[in-house]
């Protein structure tokens, strides 16, 4: 398995500001993706980070609106730009360990007023 | 984007019971995971299945692997009030590996 922290836990922010999610791996990782839940849904893939590249983002998900920085093998950063309501949602970061096997970190719960 | 099929939606349930929930999907999976949430916090992995037939245990709860690999099913044994939650199933496209598909959830309450 995986011990994975997220910074913050929760968050309520003013609407067209910034916030910048941490996640942060207890051990070395080549794989880890950033997610969004919204109310009463399941996950969406919003992006896969590798470390010494650039994210690859899914469809409807766009760099500007969510850069993220994979600096080293145990660290990502998630942004969230320009926020609005819609934006309201949880975020979580998984790892990839062993085959195909994801592993959640606790998730950031974010509200846009 | 592609989703997986689960069901039940939503259960209720006296405490002691067995409960079963299923996803399909219609393609063929080489991975199927089952996890749980609980209300804020992340998902958290009960069981992963690696191939057709296989069949894993972990506790009072047991899942398998679909011989078609477009099914898994979970069963929890004799519930308790701590099993109440959100089971979500998810695996990866056989055509697709890199990305994990997932069902919409299964919303477990039970009654102590």
């Amino acid at each position: 398995s995986a011990v994975i922290s997220q910074k913050p836990s929760r968050d309520i922010c003013q609407r067209g500001t910034s916030l910048t999610i941490q996640c942060q791996v207890d051990s070395q990782v080549t794989m880890m993706f950033w997610y969004r839940q919204q109310p009463g849904q399941s996950l969406t893939l919003i992006a896969t980070a590798n470390q010494g590249s650039e994210a690859t983002y899914e469809s409807g998900f766009v760099i500007d609106k969510f850069p993220i920085s994979r600096p080293n093998l145990t660290f990502s950063t998630l942004t969230v730009s320009n926020m609005s309501p819609e934006d309201s949602s949880i975020y979580l970061c998984s790892v990839e360990r062993g085959t195909d096997t994801q592993y959640f970190g606790p998730g950031t719960r974010l509200t846009v007023l | 984007g592609q989703q997986l099929n689960q069901s039940p939606q939503s259960m209720f349930i006296q405490e002691g019971e067995d409960v079963s929930m299923n996803c399909t999907s219609s393609s063929i999976f080489n991975t199927w995971l089952w996890y749980k949430q609980d209300p804020g916090e992340g998902p958290v992995l009960l069981i992963a299945l690696y191939k057709a037939g296989e069949l894993t245990s972990n506790g009072r709860l047991t899942a398998q692997f679909g011989i078609t690999r477009k099914d898994s099913f979970l069963n929890i044994s004799a519930s308790i009030p701590s099993d109440v939650g959100i089971y979500f199933c998810a695996g990866h496209d056989a055509g697709n590996n890199r990305k994990l598909i997932w069902g919409l959830g299964t919303s477990l309450a039970v009654n102590p």
